[in-house]
């Protein structure tokens, strides 16, 4: 069945670092494959997002590439900020069916 | 537009009740989704709805239940509630076209 695995956190970077989440996943069509952001005490709102392959989801100095060949989908960001402390999640989801969450990647930046 | 509102936010219940939790959702949105999440499992996806009818059923027992009303509000019930049962509950809606779905802030239920 259709999976995603995420890196195991917590991930703690100074500010201004870059940042690389790792997300892969297992599916037997062609998923679409999303990034979402999880705020201490908040649900999770959507980071971005990717339909195909090759595709570049990017938002707010975020990016992730639609890798089909290696089935990852990993999290970038140049430089990262206190303010973009947050659990991260990857998910996937094909067709109509439900979505597949990885666990979640805890991220702290300081100062 | 408003966002994704579910009520309560914060419930306390022992261990063999039953508990409702609602979400209402995006105006114009009809799907809606529910997850458990936990610190050990990560978010668990409990079922989907769309236009009343579920769509979609992850691996929880029957003492897990939904449905889905004509205006998209949609409500899940948890009978004899088990001290595991204890979590965030998120919902999600979406337009059921684009994929793409929104949280709502969760309601967290503490099972004592």
């Amino acid at each position: 069945g259709d999976s995603v695995t995420q890196m195991e956190g917590p991930v703690t970077l100074s500010e201004e670092a870059f940042l690389t989440i790792n997300c892969t996943y297992t599916a037997t069509g062609y998923p679409s494959l999303f990034w979402y952001v999880q705020y201490p005490g908040e649900g999770l709102q959507l980071l971005l997002k990717a339909t195909k392959a090759d595709d570049k989801g990017s938002n707010k100095g975020f990016e992730a590439t639609y890798r089909k060949e290696t089935t990852s989908f990993h999290l970038e960001k140049g430089s990262v900020q206190v303010s973009d402390s947050a659990v991260y999640f990857c998910a996937l989801r094909e067709g109509g069916n439900q979505f597949y969450f990885g666990t979640g990647t805890s991220l702290t930046v300081i100062p | 537009k408003a966002g994704v509102t579910q009520t309560p936010r914060y419930l306390i219940k022992t261990r063999g009740q039953q508990v409702t939790l609602s979400c209402s959702p995006i105006s114009g949105h009809r799907s809606v989704s529910w997850y458990q999440q936990t610190p050990g499992q990560g978010l668990q996806f409990l079922f989907e709805y769309f236009s009343e009818t579920q769509r979609n059923k992850g691996n929880f027992p029957g003492r897990f239940s939904g449905r889905q009303f004509s205006n998209s509000r949609s409500e899940m019930n948890v009978s004899t509630l088990e001290l595991g049962d204890s979590a965030l509950y998120l919902c999600a809606t979406g337009d059921g076209a684009s994929y793409e779905q929104y949280f709502g802030p969760g309601t967290r239920l503490t099972v004592t």
